[in-house]
């Protein structure tokens, strides 16, 4: 079985400071694990991706998260938010062991105040 | 490259109307096919998946149905639209323990 928890539904920061969008994760087997962005009436992108290589991945558009496997912890984060950056972002998880089901978490909604 | 192809962006429709929703992926061959749906401010809900043709799993019973008639070919459809199936429809394709690849959506509302 496999579950993931966005801890923060919604985060609001200030342009140019830094983002934290935190996430944890159960899984039975050694999991892969997804960061995605959605902006309003959009498709999901892939932001990174960690499938067991460096446990720090980076992403598109500054982003990066850090696989922690003593934490069960799959944070984003980001130095500097930018504006564009405002949308709803998505931890999701899947079984290493090539299974089909993926897990999403429930999203968290990031605002950017000027 | 992999692209991802999905129509209508936008539909509305009567209730008790038919409904066909299609999505072709291009640039890889038996790709794993997905539906998910996604109510206003809420999370992603499977529809269906696909591991090849002819090949679909349900994760939830509803009056919705899909089809694979080709490799790269995945369709969502009804033969009665209800109030409730409103909502914004992401077709996706993967590789077996890839990433998700999502097309841009197909927002539904059901009048």
């Amino acid at each position: 079985a496999q579950s993931v928890t966005q801890l923060d539904s919604h985060v609001s920061v200030s342009e140019g400071t830094p983002v934290l969008l935190r996430c944890n994760y159960s899984s039975s087997y050694s999991p892969s694990l997804f960061w995605y962005v959605q902006h309003p009436n959009k498709g999901l992108q892939l932001l990174l991706k960690y499938t067991s290589a460096a446990t720090l991945v980076k992403g598109i558009n500054g982003f990066e998260a850090e696989f922690k496997k003593s934490e069960t912890s799959f944070h984003l984060t980001k130095p500097s938010a930018h504006m564009s950056d405002a949308a709803e972002y998505f931890c999701v998880v899947t079984p290493g062991n090539a299974g089909n089901m993926l897990t999403f978490g429930g999203g968290t909604r990031l605002m950017v105040k000027p | 490259s992999q692209t991802i192809h999905q129509w209508p962006a936008t539909l509305v429709q009567p209730v008790g109307s038919p409904l066909s929703l299609e999505c072709t992926v291009e640039g890889t061959s038996n790709p794993n096919l997905y539906w998910y749906r996604q109510a206003a401010g809420r999370g992603l809900q499977l529809l269906f998946y696909s591991v090849g043709i002819g090949q679909i799993s349900s994760e939830v019973p509803q009056n919705l149905s899909a089809s694979r008639p080709q490799d790269r070919q995945f369709i969502l459809s009804s033969k009665k639209l209800l109030l409730s199936d409103s909502g914004f429809y992401l077709c996706a394709w993967r590789r077996t323990a890839g990433p998700l690849h999502f097309g841009n959506g197909t927002r539904l509302t059901v009048t």
